[in-house]
């Protein structure tokens, strides 16, 4: 079963937009872990958080973490058209072996230029 | 693509036959796994490796088996291809347990008829 699940499933936005993707899980974690994934490619790394962060910044994007509420949330500023792809996030299980993540349904962005 | 190689990128075969598919790193990680994607799924876990030799089921290992005899190749077999089966199959690598991100291959679609 999925551990993660992404909202919205589609989000289309303008160029120069901020786009905010939220992930809701359900079980403790270790860490929290954001992937995007280009058509027709593997996913990609974007940035990692842990149990014990509430933020963290990478460039254009801002990550927060609410353990409490079992969801995170991932902002790209001031999108451009190659942020187009889908982004997934993945949790890292508490108690479980933590090289094992476990992957969301994904958001497809797509910034219009 | 941090040093991974899938093979074949793309493959159609027949339902009953065997399918190997093969990942091939140079980072001389400890860690790899086999997902497969699917629409409205995202990525499922189907096996990973923590050492040669060292094997595990992921959420999804029905009908699959996979062997790791060097520190850099994973294969995965498919004994009995179904239609079910039908998928792209993405291999990662991670360096280590805990915080260590995942790297991806570019998949290979495969195709059961």
């Amino acid at each position: 079963s999925q551990q993660g699940e992404e909202d919205p499933q589609a989000l289309s936005i303008q160029e120069g937009e901020n786009a905010t993707m939220n992930c809701s899980y359900k079980t403790s974690i270790n860490n929290l872990q954001w992937y995007r994934q280009n058509s027709g490619r593997g996913l990609v790394h974007l940035i990692l958080i842990r149990s014990n962060e509430r933020e963290k910044h990478s460039g254009r994007l801002r990550v927060t973490l609410d353990t409490s509420k079992k969801s995170s949330s991932l902002l790209i500023t001031a999108s451009r058209a190659a942020d187009t792809a889908s982004y997934f996030c993945a949790t890292a299980n508490y108690g479980g072996a933590t090289n094992k993540l476990i992957f969301g349904t994904g958001t497809l962005l797509a910034v219009q230029p | 693509d941090a040093g991974i190689t899938q093979s074949p990128r793309h493959k159609v075969t027949e339902t009953g036959t065997p399918v190997t598919l093969r990942c091939h790193q140079t980072e001389n990680h400890r860690y790899m796994y086999w997902y497969r994607q699917d629409p409205g799924h995202g990525l499922r876990l189907i096996h990973y490796s923590y050492g040669v030799k060292d094997t595990d089921k992921g959420e999804v290992s029905d009908g699959y088996s996979v062997s790791r005899s060097k520190t850099e190749d994973f294969l995965l077999t498919l004994e009995s291809a179904t239609s079910s089966q039908t998928s792209v199959y993405f291999c990662a690598i991670s360096a280590g347990e805990g915080n260590s991100p995942l790297h991806f291959g570019n998949g290979t679609r495969l195709t059961v008829t």
